[in-house]
């Protein structure tokens, strides 16, 4: 079957540094999304994994481990704006179509 | 970039009546329309996929008939929630699949609030 996990809550403090994790079993892989969304709004998207590795992306970076079925997103020098949820999403091939299974969503709050 | 324009943005609709919410890729071809329904602290959650001309393929426990989707334009695909009922009140959105960029995810609607009374 298809599960993907991340933490439901957590807090940081503005400047900090704070990294989300995200966990996934899926039966056919093809990437590793985050994206950012604020509530009422639609998702925005942040970043792309599908190679083990990190991708930077100015303060925010994504690390996927293909082999641990694991990726995290890492949020640096963090602001009151990056109070938001991130979702953890995989693109699967599911019956010849590529779609994304989202995870539950982490929601950060940033404090002053 | 890929836009998606999505309306309404709201709606406020009696029970039992019919509310259609449209899809619009504004400057790219969307070949694939994902619908979603998120509910209030949850992740999106995938109903159904359509392509364009053919028919939708719907996610395990959502129904066809109720949830009526059309994608007729490589540009539009509208979804349709029949008989409405409150726990049909939701937050509904729309993604597009632009296959010349698929390595930058897909493109979101807006979203649109459905409240049933």
């Amino acid at each position: 079957g298809q599960n993907i996990d991340q933490p439901t809550e957590m807090t940081a403090t503005e400047g900090a540094i704070v990294q989300i994790n995200c966990t996934y079993q899926t039966s056919g892989f093809n990437g590793l999304f985050w994206y950012q969304q604020h509530a009422g709004e639609a998702p925005t998207f942040l970043s792309y994994n599908v190679l083990d590795g990190l991708e930077e992306k100015g303060r925010f970076s994504s690390f996927l481990s293909r082999s641990k079925g694991y990726s995290y997103l890492l949020l640096k020098e963090l602001q009151m704006k990056d109070s938001a949820s991130y979702l953890c999403a995989v693109r699967d091939l599911g019956s010849g179509t590529y779609k994304y299974i989202f995870g539950t969503g982490t929601r950060l709050k940033v404090l002053a | 970039g890929a836009v998606v324009s999505q309306h309404p943005s709201r709606v406020i609709c009696k029970s039992g009546t019919s509310v259609k919410i449209e899809c619009r890729s504004l400057d790219f071809q969307a070949t694939t329309m994902f619908w979603y329904r998120q509910f209030p602290k949850q992740s999106l959650m995938l109903m159904a996929t359509s392509n364009e001309g053919s028919k939708a393929t719907y996610e395990q426990g959502v129904e066809k008939d109720k949830f009526l989707i059309n994608h007729a334009s490589l540009t539009l695909s509208t979804l349709t929630v029949t008989s409405a009922h409150p726990e049909d009140s939701s937050f509904y959105i729309c993604s597009a699949r632009d296959r010349h960029r698929t390595n930058y995810g897909y493109t979101f609607g807006s979203g649109t609030r459905l409240t049933v009374v």
